[in-house]
């Protein structure tokens, strides 16, 4: 199976920061790479899709980068609303596999 | 509007099989693939599985065979999860999740999870 590192573990942010996570595959993945935010209680949502394809609906301010092994997703100003565990997820090959989460907090 | 409303929280002995359900509203239901994706409580996502609510064809996570069931029902629009011989381990959230239509084992809409507990 393809693992899947996510780096920080959790960060902590304030309102307007930009904010950087970055993703580790232990094999290339071209770019079958996607992005979800889960808050508590919630099921996932998928933000980024194929590495830097923005999900319907999702704001501007949250896109993604990277091929091969190193994928970054990347928020430009933070919102409140924001405050959540961000997942990557590689779809390249069988088993899809996620990456541990990494947690946003306030600062 | 599209939705995916799954069924009620569970709780199990070890030993024991647990049936969840997810009905599917709003979309046409044989044109997506469907999946299983758990989440134990306070960690990561694993996928468990996929299928094919057409033709009724699936693939299991490795970790799953011979445990896992899963199966639909197309006049219900109603995909079913099935585990057995359940251990302390099983104890999750588990949720149904659609295949995107831009790309294959991605997934823009999920159901609201249901929870199942295996405890003596």
């Amino acid at each position: 199976d393809i693992q899947m590192t996510q780096s920080p573990s959790s960060l902590s942010a304030s309102v307007g920061d930009r904010v950087t996570i970055t993703c580790r595959a232990s094999h290339p993945i071209t770019r079958n790479l996607n992005w979800y935010q889960q808050k508590p209680g919630r099921a996932p949502k998928l933000l980024i899709y194929a590495a830097s394809s923005l999900q319907s609906g999702v704001p501007s301010r949250f896109s993604g980068s990277g091929s091969g092994t190193d994928f970054t997703l990347t928020i430009s100003s933070l919102q409140p609303e924001d405050f959540a565990i961000y997942y990557c997820q590689q779809n390249y090959n069988n088993p899809p596999t996620f990456g541990q989460g990494t947690k946003v907090e306030i600062k | 509007q599209l939705q995916l409303v799954q069924s009620g929280a569970e709780v199990r002995k070890p030993g024991a099989s647990v049936r969840v359900s997810c009905k599917a509203s709003g979309y046409t239901f044989t044109s997506y693939y469907m999946h299983w994706v758990r989440q134990v409580s306070g960690q990561g996502l694993e996928w468990m599985g996929i299928i094919n609510p057409s033709a009724g064809s699936t693939s299991y996570a490795q970790k799953f065979q011979g445990r896992v069931t899963m199966t639909r029902d197309t006049s219900t629009s109603t995909v079913f999860l099935d585990l057995s011989s359940l251990r302390s381990e099983d104890t999750a959230v588990y949720y149904c999740a659609r295949d995107s239509y831009s790309s294959e084992y991605t997934w823009d809409y999920w159901g609201q999870g249901t929870l199942v507990t295996v405890s003596s």
